[in-house]
């Protein structure tokens, strides 16, 4: 039963590259939380997605960055025209169906993305 | 801002000893959670605790729940080694929302 799955675990882009991260949630979760930490920091909330649906995107940069999570394969964190100042570690964790506030996240272990 | 901001944001205390770290938060919840990371790793989950809870405990791991002060506890008490990591609480923005807000983190060091 494995876990929450991230990929890449580390990926360096040159400044004004893509950079796509990709996390496959647990069997039977269908919620999706991408959260980005900067070192020696805590996490920051970017996106909250379900199936087919993005429910809350108010941490996430109006521009270069999107996030999708379609009805079939992984969730994808897309950063357009990397930046120095994206450099970080992406999280992805998931939760099953559950009542506001309640569920119990299962993170993976992370994306780390490095801008040259 | 974040919504949850741990104290200390370090601390370091000898094996065996306990300790207590602080979480305080701005909005109404339904629940509050606390999470473990070690160093280059992903979050692990400890406890959660409900608004109209008071106190959780969960083997060597006490948690406490003040919410008209806005402030949960975490206590781990016979402290060893393995416990060196940061912890970080998260919670939720309150009714209908499932978005989680995590604290700072406080980086605990248990020394052998």
């Amino acid at each position: 039963n494995a876990g929450v799955m991230q990929n890449p675990r580390h990926l360096v882009r040159r400044r004004g590259q893509e950079a796509r991260l990709r996390c496959s949630p647990m069997k039977g979760h269908s919620h999706v939380y991408w959260y980005r930490q900067l070192p020696e920091e805590g996490l920051k909330f970017m996106v909250y997605l379900q199936k087919e649906n993005i429910i809350d995107e108010s941490g996430m940069p109006k521009e270069r960055f999107s996030a999708e999570f379609p009805k079939e394969g992984p969730s994808i964190l897309r950063i357009q025209q990397v930046v120095r100042g994206d450099s970080a570690a992406y999280f992805c964790a998931s939760s099953p169906q559950g009542a506001p506030g309640a569920n119990v996240l299962t993170f993976g272990a992370g994306s780390r993305l490095t801008v040259l | 801002s974040q919504q949850g901001e741990e104290d200390p944001q370090a601390l370091s205390i000898q094996e065996g000893e306990n300790a207590t770290m602080n979480c305080s938060y701005k909005t109404s919840i339904n629940n509050l959670q606390w999470y473990r990371q070690n160093s280059g790793r992903g979050l692990v989950h400890l406890i959660l605790i409900r608004s109209n809870e008071r106190e959780k405990h969960s083997g060597r791991l006490r948690v406490t729940l003040d919410t008209s002060k806005k402030s949960s506890s975490l206590l781990i008490t016979a402290s060893r080694a393995a416990d060196t990591a940061s912890y970080f609480c998260a919670t939720d923005g309150g009714t209908g929302t499932y978005k989680y807000i995590f604290g700072t983190g406080t980086r605990l060091k248990v020394l052998a």
